[in-house]
């Protein structure tokens, strides 16, 4: 079966310092992988998504940026963080041509 | 412009008895709806789908039912349980193939009362 990792699960970063963040999936192939970001109190924005390798589209013009390293790796990156990025952080993947995107268990972030 | 949209933040229910999440959608082209469930700090969890050639999809205590006139979807719950307390999420996308965006609404909180 497949499952989704995600890690950290917390973290506290201060204003202007560097952010990664890991996703891997396993037991797929060639998987579409994607970012969201939930803010508080709100609904989840598709930040990036990847159908394969190398290959990175980004859906809003922000501080952040994405890789896929490997064909079941997706990181999510920034130089320096700000105030705003804060927020909980979820990857997902699916099959392609299937119907259903899975969910990672999400990483929270909190930038002081 | 917000493509999909649940206008009830929260929602109370009794235990035992139907609990009816709506979404509305402006899109005419999404061909595919989603539900999910989230409870805090945890990543959202597929609940149930359902095709733009249907009206209705059935998953033991889950169905949903689509308007594609009124471009409306509810998930109704029945009957509902304490476990069923979570923040739950509509999803569309326009089509499987290529990357298969999902627009998500805001999302409805259900508290299940004992």
């Amino acid at each position: 079966s497949q499952t989704i990792h995600q890690w950290p699960a917390t973290l506290v970063q201060p204003v202007g310092s560097p952010l990664s963040l890991e996703c891997t999936v396993e037991g797929t192939s060639n998987p579409n992988l994607y970012w969201y970001r939930q803010a508080a109190g709100r609904g989840l924005q598709l930040l990036f998504y990847s159908v394969g390798i190398g290959q990175i589209s980004s859906e809003v013009p922000q501080n952040l940026s994405a890789s896929r390293p490997q064909d079941r790796q997706f990181i999510l990156s920034s130089k320096k963080l700000l105030l705003s990025d804060s927020g909980f952080y979820l990857c997902a993947w699916r099959s392609t041509g299937r119907e259903t995107q899975y969910f990672g268990p999400g990483t929270r972030l909190l930038v002081l | 412009d917000q493509q999909v949209k649940q206008n009830s933040p929260s929602l109370s229910v009794q235990e035992g008895r139907i609990s009816i999440l709506n979404c509305d959608y402006t899109n005419s082209m999404f061909d595919y709806f989603l539900w999910y469930k989230k409870y805090p700090a945890e990543g959202p969890t597929f609940l149930i789908s359902i095709s733009s050639i249907k009206d209705k999809n059935e998953d033991g205590r889950f169905t949903v039912f689509l308007n594609k006139s009124a471009k409306h979807l509810s998930l109704h719950i029945v009957p509902s349980q304490p476990g069923d307390s979570a923040v739950y999420f509509c999803a569309a996308s326009a089509g499987l193939q290529g990357a298969q965006k999902l627009v998500f609404g805001q999302g409805t909180r259900l508290t299940i009362n004992p």
